[in-house]
């Protein structure tokens, strides 16, 4: 998976609960991105980055808050978690051009 | 509106035999087009990238073909083996004033049997 790793890899959460998700790149990506993927939706963007301190909205962006202190960190918060963001959460970097991805394994979150 | 559509039926097919997959798209002006491959519990892994003014692209056993006209893509899968089966996904690259946008379409499972 081109040097990104999610963790958890897993994690099971009770509604109202703050989760953070850790993505850490080797690949010295300057765009780093995060996902969701869901049935019937296909890959939505929830927020990206362009560099260390510059983070902007996707299209997905409610609910989720995101802080990229180093190059190869991108961390994604849910404040306080609901139903409806049970997902499957994937990393991706933008490579040396910013056109194809390279994505990460992935991190299923169940909210109860 | 805007949409990416790609076959929502599953496909399956006979080793050896020619896969082709579809993605065609309403209202957009791509830059490009991205081919990506995804197994069950892993991220989608890129395959190939065709800019707006190419019309085909090869990679080993792959082949994209890119009609800005008919807006559609095709992705051939030639000789194909059990190893290929997965979901595939294409994605537009579209311009977003100063950034590009990638819109992704839902995926095609492909099943090719031995």
């Amino acid at each position: 998976d081109a040097g990104i790793t999610q963790s958890p890899r897993h994690k099971v959460t009770e509604t109202g609960t703050p989760v953070t998700l850790r993505c850490h790149q080797t690949e010295n990506h300057r765009y780093m991105y995060w996902y969701r993927q869901d049935p019937g939706h296909g890959l939505r963007l929830i927020h990206y980055s362009y560099g260390v301190k510059d983070t902007d909205k996707g299209e997905v962006s409610d609910g989720y808050s995101v802080s990229r202190s180093k190059t190869e960190d991108f961390l994604l918060t849910l404040e306080s978690a609901t139903s409806s963001q049970t997902s499957v959460y994937f990393c991706a970097t933008g490579g040396p051009t910013n056109e194809k991805l390279f994505f990460g394994s992935g991190t299923q979150l169940s909210v109860l | 509106s805007q949409k990416i559509e790609q076959n929502s039926e599953a496909l399956n097919i006979q080793e050896g035999k020619t896969a082709t997959l579809t993605c065609n798209y309403t209202n957009y002006s791509p830059a490009y087009l991205q081919w990506y491959r995804q197994d069950p519990g892993r991220g989608p892994v890129f395959l190939l990238l065709i800019r707006e003014n190419e019309k085909e692209k090869r990679k080993e056993r792959l082949k994209v073909t890119f009609d800005t006209t008919l807006k559609q893509s095709l992705f051939h899968i030639t000789a194909s083996q059990p190893a290929d089966s997965a979901t595939y996904l294409c994605a537009l690259g579209i311009n977003a004033g100063n950034n590009r946008k990638l819109i992704w379409g839902l995926g095609t499972s492909l099943a090719v049997n031995p």
